[in-house]
């Protein structure tokens, strides 16, 4: 069964740490993408990738950035967490310019405090 | 105004019900994504299309591309049915999703 796999369901930080999520699919699926997930503002894209090492910014890619080394692997970064980052956070891969086989990982609920 | 809006915000049914749940967008589009999403928050792709209605089991979606409007049905509704299901079309500069907010399904027994 193909998969988007998130390192962590839940998730607990502290105020100013560095946090990493990770994402991996097995699907040698090109396209990545980090959504964080709010109550009233629904999905909301934070960065994408089409290809190994290349990034760009979606529509709230303040306070986050990414990294791609692999095909198979997309981590979001949080330089220094606050409060206001506490969301759920969702991982989707895709293939192609017509992103065939469109699919989420499970998220990972990350708290601030 | 948002891009992608959901109708309704709310639904609940009885088991058995047939359910419709609306979706109207302002963009220019590829394709448009249902999705479904439990209690807990895995997404899970429904149907992704691009013209007329597709069809698994008890679910059914429609979309209308001069009318930009598309719809999901829900056939001898479920308990197990109830979730958010969510509304997305590619399109935009980048050609990357654009979400609706979701429209919350509760079928009581």
């Amino acid at each position: 069964d193909v998969k988007v796999t998130q390192s962590s369901r839940y998730l607990v930080k502290r105020t100013g740490e560095k946090v990493f999520l990770e994402c991996v699919q097995d699907m040698d699926h090109e396209n990545m993408f980090w959504y964080r997930q709010d109550p009233g503002l629904g999905l909301r894209l934070i960065y994408f990738s089409y290809d190994v090492k290349m990034k760009e910014k979606g529509d709230i890619p303040e306070g986050y950035s990414v990294s791609r080394e692999k095909k198979e692997r997309f981590s979001l970064i949080l330089e220094s967490a606050s409060t206001n980052q506490t969301s759920m956070y969702l991982c989707a891969s895709s293939s192609g310019r017509n992103h065939k086989g469109y699919t989420f990982g499970s998220g990972t609920r990350l708290t601030v405090v | 105004k948002n891009e992608v809006e959901q109708s309704p915000q709310n639904l609940t049914a009885q088991e058995g019900e047939f359910i419709t749940i609306n979706c109207s967008y302002s963009v220019g589009i590829s394709a448009l994504h249902w999705l479904q999403q439990h209690p807990g928050g895995g997404i899970v792709s429904l149907f992704m299309l691009s013209s007329g209605k597709k069809k698994h089991g008890r679910l059914i979606a429609t979309i209308n591309i001069q009318e930009k409007h598309s719809s999901l049905h829900i056939t001898a509704s479920h308990p197990r049915d109830s979730a958010v299901y969510i509304c997305a079309v590619f399109g935009g500069s980048q050609g990357n999703l654009i979400f609706g907010k979701g429209t919350k399904l509760s079928v009581k027994p």
